[in-house]
């Protein structure tokens, strides 16, 4: 199974800043997907990220608000950009593992934002 | 577009068997997968259909009817640890593997 790891695990921002958030993976895989889960609700996809294309945006999300980085198959960024109290929410990737035969897919524990 | 219906909340005792439905709309449906998540928790994978028909995994099941477009997932022998959210989600064929997620199911288990 697919171990992921996510920084930071938490943090609190300023409204108009931006903040970048991290995703390893210890295998290395074709997609990452990027989730938004606000409290109490359920995961919203944000984009999928190919490594060495242009990731592909959800409707609802566009690139200038978060842009996403995938320089290798085990790593991957998402910028929140120009953040306001709205992006509080939980931020996850997650990775499905093409040796299950079951399409499982593996989160990260997940980013907490909280914009003041 | 698409769309999954799920019940927002079951509570019921230990020792109990909860089924949580989940109802789906859309086109080019590849298979169903069902994911637990406990509060300040990451979802994790519980079971997944292509197929029609039951799979069985320790103490969880799942059913997906695919000429219905209805699935369910069942929870047997429940225990306190499986007091959480519970979300069925959809891959489709042209979905390279991204999930839309149901707005998930509140289990409660009561003592």
């Amino acid at each position: 199974s697919a171990v992921i790891s996510q920084k930071p695990s938490r943090d609190i921002c300023q409204r108009g800043t931006s903040l970048t958030i991290q995703c390893q993976v210890d295998s290395q895989v074709t997609m990452m997907f990027w989730y938004r889960q606000q409290p109490g609700q359920s995961l919203t996809l944000i984009a999928t990220a190919n490594q060495g294309s242009e990731a592909t945006y959800e409707s609802g999300f566009v690139i200038d608000k978060f842009p996403i980085s995938r320089p290798n198959l085990t790593f991957s960024t998402l910028t929140v950009s120009n953040m306001s109290p709205e992006d509080s929410s939980i931020y996850l990737c997650s990775v499905e593992d093409p040796g299950r035969a079951h399409n499982e897919q593996f989160f990260g524990p997940g980013t907490r934002l909280t914009v003041l | 577009g698409q769309s999954l219906e799920q019940p927002s909340e079951v509570t019921a005792v230990e020792g109990a068997i909860v089924q949580i439905n989940c109802t789906y709309q859309t086109s080019g449906f590849y298979g169903l997968s069902w994911y637990q998540q406990h509060d300040g928790g990451a979802p994790t994978f519980l079971s997944y259909n292509a197929l029609d028909g039951l799979e069985e995994t320790g103490r969880f099941s799942s059913f997906l009817s695919r000429s219905d477009s209805y699935g369910y997932l069942l929870l047997q022998e429940l225990q306190m640890k499986d007091s959480a959210s519970y979300f069925c989600a959809v891959k489709t064929t042209d979905s390279w593997g991204k999930l839309q997620f149901g707005a998930g199911t509140q289990v409660v288990v009561t003592p």
